[in-house]
């Protein structure tokens, strides 16, 4: 158990529909970070916040936004979802700002299925 | 362009048997390095890592990893493969300028009785 924990486990929803992904970082991790994981992409890096700032960004869509919150909990708002949004999104946190030093927990993930 | 490269996608070993899996960088400068492995249907757990010093880092579970700056290789190793290995290995680049971290494409990892 890294501590990071997630919610839902699993997400079904349609085409268009706009879904919210959690993230509780592990106790003490000022960093969150963002992957989405699928079949033809492998991990991609969404996204990097450090104690609610915006440090990072990768190959996020538009339609993807992220935030952290004062409590340190993050979520990834998907939007105006497509089929190929389907995939595991992964949140990580680590300790500090420094994204290239640091160690990374993972946490369980959330399987998204868009149909 | 920066890169990080695991050339082989899917390794099949018999249990027992020694493995190493290969992974190459692209980076001008040395780079701080990781291993992750990941089970089916878990995140990703950290096996090792090396930042600096001895070049030959011992990680979990019986792995080990030698960086090797001449080639711009980490490449990761087992003597003895055991069953429950089977799992995607990935290795990752950290870069302190820019706050980068970059994972590679992953290699499948499966062990035969």
């Amino acid at each position: 158990d890294s501590g990071v924990t997630q919610t839902p486990k699993h997400l079904i929803t349609a085409t268009g529909q706009r879904v919210t992904l959690r993230c509780s970082p592990r106790s003490g991790d000022l960093s969150v970070y963002w992957y989405q994981q699928s079949l033809d992409q492998g991990l991609q890096f969404l996204i990097h916040y450090y104690n609610g700032e915006e440090r990072a960004k990768g190959n996020i869509l538009e339609r993807f936004s992220a935030q952290q919150f004062p409590d340190l909990h993050s979520e990834l708002n998907l939007s105006s979802l497509e089929l190929g949004d389907s995939a595991l999104y992964f949140c990580a946190s680590s300790p500090t700002r420094l994204a290239g030093y640091n160690e990374q927990f993972f946490g369980p993930g959330t399987r998204l299925t868009v149909l | 362009a920066q890169s990080v490269t695991q050339p082989d996608i899917h390794i099949t070993v018999s249990e027992g048997a020694s493995l190493e899996l290969r992974c190459n960088y692209s980076y001008g400068a040395t780079p701080y390095l990781f291993w992750y492995v990941q089970s089916p249907g878990q995140g990703l757990q950290l096996l090792l890592k090396y930042f600096s010093g001895d070049t030959l880092v011992q990680g979990i579970k019986g792995f080990e990893a030698e960086f090797k700056r001449s080639q711009s290789s980490f490449n990761l190793r087992k003597p003895s493969v055991h069953w429950s290995d089977a799992a995607e290995y990935f290795c990752a680049v950290g870069l302190i300028t820019g706050n980068q971290f970059y994972f590679g494409t992953g290699t499948s990892l499966t062990v035969i009785p």
